[in-house]
């Protein structure tokens, strides 16, 4: 069927190191990934998307990568922040029943100590 | 520019009770859709549109109705709610459905108690 796996569930970190949220797809046909940011009591808020036609991107101190062969695509961020805390949501983008649906993942909730 | 509005921005409702969730967009984008997202899970679609005057159906649309008379509304309707239907529901919007574009923006949400 369709749907994303996102893991780690929880992460947590020291400030200043980097964190890694992988996600994996079920839809090779799909072409679009972004990531969502959300705070808590907030609205989730795109950070950060990638298109299948590359296989990196980065803004800042994020970067996101996409193997298609794999069906796999990953967050990184560097130098984390305790601003950085949050929970963050993949997804992919499917073709079903005469649209494009945006599959979530289920969710990492950062925590990054200070 | 408000980009995408929501309300009430909570609501506590008694089961059996009738409620609409009302969403405007500014923004002038073609495509709406109304998510949920419970305790500890990601969003799930509860329906979509794709431009004013067509909607559909998402992945739990079971309980729910919506209507598309304009580009900028996009109200979500519960006939006869139910405590299941307690949830945090977003609403979203991007330029179009079926081809690029398909960033979503999201709306600041609506908390909804049933009891």
């Amino acid at each position: 069927g369709e749907n994303v796996e996102q893991h780690p569930s929880t992460l947590s970190v020291q400030e200043g190191d980097s964190a890694v949220i992988k996600c994996t797809y079920s839809d090779s046909a799909s072409n679009y990934f972004p990531w969502y940011k959300q705070e808590l009591g907030k609205r989730p808020q795109l950070i950060i998307d990638i298109r299948s036609n590359v296989g990196e991107k980065k803004d800042q101190r994020i970067a996101v990568t996409l193997n298609k062969t794999a069906k796999h695509f990953s967050l990184h961020i560097t130098e984390t922040q305790p601003e950085d805390s949050a929970v963050y949501f993949c997804a992919a983008i499917m073709f079903s029943g005469g649209y494009n649906k945006l599959i979530f993942g289920a969710g990492t909730r950062l925590a990054v100590h200070p | 520019i408000a980009g995408i509005t929501q309300a009430p921005t909570s609501q506590i409702l008694a089961a059996g009770r009738r409620m609409t969730l009302r969403c405007t967009q500014d923004m002038r984008h073609n495509a709406m859709y109304w998510y949920r997202q419970d305790l500890g899970l990601g969003l799930r679609l509860i329906h979509y549109s794709n431009t004013a005057g067509t909607t559909g159906k998402g992945e739990v649309p079971d309980g729910y109705s919506v209507s598309r008379a304009n580009t900028d509304d996009f109200p979500l309707t519960l006939a006869s709610a139910v405590p299941s239907q307690t949830s945090v529901y977003f609403c979203a919007s991007s330029a179009a459905l079926t081809y690029s574009p398909y960033e979503q923006y999201f709306g600041p949400g609506t908390r909804l108690t049933v009891t």
